[in-house]
């Protein structure tokens, strides 16, 4: 079953407004969480990596101001997209990866399909 | 700069036509190489992690493999339920536990009947 749960799974919103995204870890502790974006046909793009009770850290190119990353505990980090407009509509993922054991893969989200008329 | 490359971008198989699926990757040292599967409209789904050159693993009708510069995902006698993307992603060796992954852009496979 899903390890990682990710929502809303689908949000339209109007040019202006602001979208939070929840991602969860279902049944273990994950201190790193990575919020993905995909476009149709790209590759998975890593936006950032939100830390439990720091400050998330962001790849070149994201804003930090626009895609504001809250990870207030370990099973839960939010990402929100602020004065949403129309090229932020995209495809959202976020994934986890268990501490222990040591090698265990990250696991996805369903992914947030954003629409932003 | 870590990179992952995949190829063919898209492939299209018969039922029982057995194909691979190639990854090229360079990486300033690497951790891990994995595979995920992707339906359209889901996240990607695990298949296979491997850490060294020389190591396969199976799963059903797929097996991955590692050299020092790429992965093969080898389909044997696919069904129309293996079309999905499939994902390749390397993870560089870091000093702690939990780094993203660099993914490649992927392969779409149809399996027709």
């Amino acid at each position: 079953g899903a390890v990682v749960s990710q929502h809303p799974s689908r949000v339209i919103c109007k040019s202006g407004t602001s979208v939070k995204i929840e991602c969860r870890s279902l049944d273990f502790q994950a201190t790193t969480m990575f919020w993905y974006r995909q476009f149709p046909k790209q590759s998975l793009m890593l936006m950032a990596t939100s830390n439990e009770g720091s400050k998330a850290t962001y790849e070149q190119g994201v804003e930090k101001d626009k895609f504001l990353i809250n990870h207030a505990s370990l099973t839960l980090s939010t990402l929100t997209v602020t004065s949403a407009h129309p090229e932020d509509s995209s495809f959202y993922i976020c994934s986890a990866a268990r501490l222990s054991p040591y090698n265990s893969p990250l696991h996805f989200g369903n992914g947030t399909r954003l629409t932003v008329t | 700069e870590d990179q992952v490359t995949q190829s063919p971008e898209a492939l299209r198989l018969q039922e029982g036509e057995s194909s691979s699926l190639n990854c090229s990757y360079t990486v300033s040292g690497l951790r891990g190489l994995f595979w995920y599967r992707q339906d359209p409209g889901k996240g990607p789904e695990f298949l296979f992690t491997l850490y060294s050159a020389g190591e396969e693993k199976e799963k059903e009708r797929l097996k991955a493999t590692l050299t020092k510069k790429e992965s093969f995902l080898h389909i044997t006698a696919p069904k129309p339920e293996d079309s999905a993307t499939y994902l390749c992603a390397v993870q560089a060796i870091v000093r702690q536990a939990g780094t993203a992954l660099i993914f490649g852009k992927g392969t779409t496979l149809s399996v027709s009947s």
